[in-house]
């Protein structure tokens, strides 16, 4: 089946030791989101890729970076982690579709909740 | 910008019974899409089901339906016969105008009791 996979599931990192997520999918879709989401919270937007093309939200810190180095695979980098970034990471995929379009939409995958110690 | 706001932290319902979420939202965008997710605890999103701002009609998917008045500019998600499975947080979610990706609310704590 198409799907969006994120690997691992479960990271521990210890506290400024740079830590990569990874998401990978065969949906072939070309935008790829990373959303950060803390406990009992909304996900909140980290940045996007439309293609190979990066979007930033302007409120992420600098802390946070990614790559998508195919359409395939995309990565979130926290270069050095802090206690406030334990959080579960969640990507998503989704092609560029009209609003129109009820047959395609986001698909996400299951997260990787992500520990600092 | 886009705003979601779900303000039911928590809702209990009795299994079989049917349950209303609330979702109120705003944006300036003549064209928009609204979404439901349910989260369980696992953590994976799973899609319920999706109201387009020109759809004319109520969506529904199985026991799913989105009850859509867009004068008051709210999305509420209906749930029938409520099972044990249904036991997650929901989020409402927003795409309008431009923007490429789904603005969340905050979400809401469904508890089925047997």
């Amino acid at each position: 089946d198409a799907m969006v996979i994120q690997n691992p599931r479960y990271q521990v990192t210890q506290f400024g030791k740079p830590v990569t997520l990874s998401c990978s999918q065969t949906l072939n879709h070309n935008v790829m989101y990373w959303y950060q989401q803390k406990s009992s919270q909304a996900p909140k937007l980290l940045f996007h890729y439309y293609d190979k093309d990066f979007n930033n939200e302007a409120d992420t810190p600098d802390n946070f970076q990614s790559r998508r180095p195919n359409t395939s695979f995309c990565f979130l980098d926290i270069r050095s982690p802090g206690l406030g970034d334990a959080a579960m990471y969640l990507c998503a995929t989704s092609r560029d579709f009209s609003l129109f379009d009820r047959a395609i939409g986001y698909t996400f995958g299951s997260g990787t909740r992500l520990t600092v110690v | 910008a886009q705003k979601i706001t779900q303000t039911q932290p928590g809702m209990f319902v009795q299994e079989k019974e049917a349950v209303t979420l609330d979702c109120t939202y705003d944006t300036s965008d003549q064209s928009y899409g609204l979404f439901w997710y349910k989260q369980p605890s696992s953590g994976e999103m799973i899609f319920l089901i999706y109201q387009g701002s020109y759809d004319e009609q109520n969506a529904t998917e199985g026991r799913y339906s989105l009850n859509f008045q867009k004068a008051r500019k709210s999305a509420n998600l209906v749930i029938s016969a409520s099972q044990l499975g249904d036991s997650a947080m929901y989020f409402c979610a927003i795409r309008s105008g431009s923007a490429r990706q789904l603005t969340f609310g905050s979400g809401t704590q469904l508890t089925v009791l047997p």
